[in-house]
């Protein structure tokens, strides 16, 4: 069945940059994508690539995908405590399938000073 | 621009109470909806998803149950509550690009 992993917990000093990584299983899948929950609140859309680029760049957040490996990156230059958060990477449903994405269970990032 | 909106934000109800949570969208029509559950911060836990009125899924046997009057509204309902019914519960919606987007959240404790 299909299937999202990520790493549950990343620790950073601020300043750095950071990087959640995570991996899928489902080769069909159209758009994967970042979400991030502050805690306490929803989960917001923060960026997605479309599967047939290999990088995208959005200000401080470089989103990289090797689809060879189905590998999704999220690189975070210049992380500040404002950055803490639950880190969540998704991939669409199948085209022509359900409409289902499949979730990660999220990364938590910890940036302390 | 299409907005969600979910409500109550916070919830404290006794076991065996009833449950009504609702969700609304704006600015489109005909969405996907989605009913989540999150515990303790973690893994997003999919309950329910419609695709039209009347078309309602349902991922996981539980004592809860959805509704969608009209094609913006879904609403997430028990009539009797579970302490195991205490989490975050999430309202989604996606469109045509099966991009989903996620409303505020409500908290929900069963004491």
């Amino acid at each position: 069945g299909e299937d999202v992993e990520q790493s549950l917990f990343l620790s950073v000093r601020e300043g750095d940059s950071s990087v959640i990584n995570c991996t899928y299983t489902d080769s069909s899948s159209t758009y994967l994508y970042w979400y991030k929950q502050e805690p306490g609140a929803g989960l917001q859309l923060l960026t997605y690539i479309f599967s047939n680029m290999d990088m995208k760049q959005d200000q401080r957040l470089t989103v990289l995908l090797n689809k060879k490996d189905k590998h999704l990156s999220l690189r975070i230059a210049d992380t500040q405590t404002g950055d803490s958060a639950i880190y969540f990477c998704a991939e669409s449903p199948p085209s022509g399938g359900s409409y289902i994405p499949t979730f990660g269970r999220g990364t938590s990032l910890i940036v302390h000073p | 621009s299409q907005t969600i909106h979910q409500w109550p934000a916070t919830l404290v109800q006794p076991v065996g109470s009833p449950l009504s949570l609702e969700c609304t969208v704006e600015g489109t029509s005909n969405p996907n909806l989605y009913w989540y559950r999150q515990a303790a911060g973690r893994g997003l836990q999919l309950l329910f998803y419609s695709i039209g009125i009347d078309q309602i899924s349902s991922e996981v046997p539980q004592n809860l149950s959805a509704s969608r009057p009209q094609d913006r509204q879904f609403i997430l309902s028990s009539k009797k509550l579970l302490l195991s019914d205490s989490g975050f519960y999430l309202c989604a919606w996606s469109g045509s690009s099966n991009t989903i987007y996620f409303g505020e959240g409500s908290w929900l404790t069963v004491v």
